[in-house]
């Protein structure tokens, strides 16, 4: 398994606390992303990382911030939790453009 | 807006049967096309991908078509196996960020 650790892997949260997800990488890649994974979307794009503090916004990026400090982790997190926000989220990595994408083995969380 | 459309939804196949998944794509930047095999408690996994240049490629069980013009794709499993039973995703990239737009998924059932 490529080495992607994601933590934690299950959380659950009240409506309106801040809650952050650690995605940490030891394979020294460029590229980290962030999807979520409900039922009927498949996986969809967060936001995603470039570089140490390189990041962008994905297709459902409302409400989430991310930041990269250091080329092996990457944060996401929901500054206010809200029920929507509840689902699976993995973190991916990519060494290069073209190259195969490694998924970790996801956080399911749960805002009550 | 939905760019990779993915059917079925899921899929029931009798063991040694043929399991074909399908999806269409809207964006002609999309250059990278790759199916993912994801089984409970995991992340997706690269199962097999194909670059617009080529109409098939095929590794072991898993075939892909590619059909530029109709901007569709597909996954054949040959010879499917209980194994195999997984949600499958498609998924597309543009050269840009390498950034993977899935599919719906299609949850693949494969009865001995």
């Amino acid at each position: 398994d490529a080495g992607i650790t994601q933590s934690p892997r299950h959380k659950v949260t009240e409506t309106g606390t801040p809650v952050t997800l650690r995605c940490h990488q030891t394979e020294n890649h460029r590229y980290m992303y962030w999807y979520r994974q409900d039922p009927g979307h498949g996986l969809r794009l967060i936001h995603y990382s470039y570089g140490v503090k390189d990041t962008d916004k994905g297709e459902v990026s409302d409400g989430y911030s991310v930041s990269r400090s250091k080329t092996e982790d990457f944060l996401l997190t929901l500054e206010s939790a809200t029920s929507s926000q509840t689902s699976v989220y993995f973190c991916a990595i990519r060494g290069g453009i073209g190259t195969e994408a490694f998924f970790g083995q996801g956080t399911r969380l749960t805002v009550v | 807006q939905q760019q990779v459309k993915q059917s079925p939804q899921s899929l029931i196949v009798q063991k040694g049967g043929i399991s074909i998944i399908n999806c269409a794509y809207e964006n002609t930047a999309f250059d990278y096309f790759p199916w993912y095999q994801q089984v409970p408690g995991k992340g997706p996994a690269l199962l097999i991908a194909i670059r617009p240049d080529v109409s098939e490629k095929k590794e072991g069980r898993f075939t892909i078509s590619f059909n530029k013009s109709a901007k569709q794709f597909s996954l054949h499993i040959m010879d499917s196996q209980p194994g195999d039973s997984a949600t499958y995703f498609c998924a597309a990239s543009k050269p840009s960020y390498g950034k993977l737009t899935f599919g719906q998924g299609t949850i693949l059932t494969v009865h001995p």
